[in-house]
């Protein structure tokens, strides 16, 4: 069965860090293309950034509010990808979900989401 | 305020037929691919529509979806209930080197 688990999430205090992790499993993990996308409480997706595979370059993209602060990072060996969120502010509460990207926009398998609460 | 404008909102009666509008510009409708994404409450998004009107395999044939210029609408026939969900059209702009979403559209079966 094709799956992605995202866990790690939880409450942080703004200025923090934490680290999200997907697990990933049905399918060939090191030749996809894997996003993550948020979602605030009540409000629209929001795509955070990207990573591309290793044959395609591994090279990430990010989202402006984030860059400079997360990092997209896999371990193909795992089959796992990683979000390192660095200096947390209150508007990066949201539900983070990792989804396998068919390349401009199109993801087509998605995690169930973790949550991810900055707050004193 | 979102890259991609969508409705609020929409509605219709079981049977109906529902169209739901994804305004963008030049450098994300404009220049590529649209993609639709329907989210039932309280689960993770799912793949409508990629590369503007293809179905990904289990999608049924009552969802279709085009694209115009800078415009893109998805639309749902022999509307049912359980299509009552949020509706998101994507692209990947390339200004922002990054993927755009609409604000939603909530599809409320009367």
């Amino acid at each position: 069965e094709v799956q992605l688990v995202e866990s790690g999430g939880g409450l942080v205090k703004p200025g923090g860090s934490l680290r999200l992790s997907c697990a990933a499993s049905g399918f060939t993990f090191g030749n996809a293309w894997m996003t993550w996308v948020r979602q605030a409480p009540g409000k629209g997706l929001e795509w955070v950034g990207r990573i591309k595979s290793k044959a395609d370059g591994g090279t990430t993209d990010y989202a402006a509010p984030v860059k400079g602060r997360f990092t997209i990072s896999r371990d193909d060996s795992k089959n796992t990808l990683y979000l390192q969120m660095n200096s947390l502010k209150t508007e990066d509460t949201a539900v983070y979900f990792c989804t396998t990207d068919r390349a401009l926009g199109a993801f087509d398998i998605w995690g169930q989401g973790t949550m991810v609460i900055v707050s004193s | 305020q979102s890259v991609l404008t969508q409705p609020p909102s929409a509605s219709g009666t079981p049977g109906q037929r529902v169209t739901i509008s994804c305004s963008g510009s030049r450098s994300n409708i404009g220049s590529n691919t649209v993609n639709w994404y329907q989210q039932l409450p309280g689960t993770a998004p799912r793949l409508l529509i990629y590369s503007n009107n293809q179905r990904p395999s289990g999608v049924p044939d009552r969802f279709s979806a085009s694209k115009s210029g800078t415009s893109a609408s998805l639309a749902i026939s022999g509307l049912q209930s359980e299509d009552e969900a949020d509706y998101y059209c994507a692209a990947w702009d390339d200004s922002l080197n990054g993927v755009v979403f609409g604000g939603g559209t909530k599809l409320t079966v009367l």
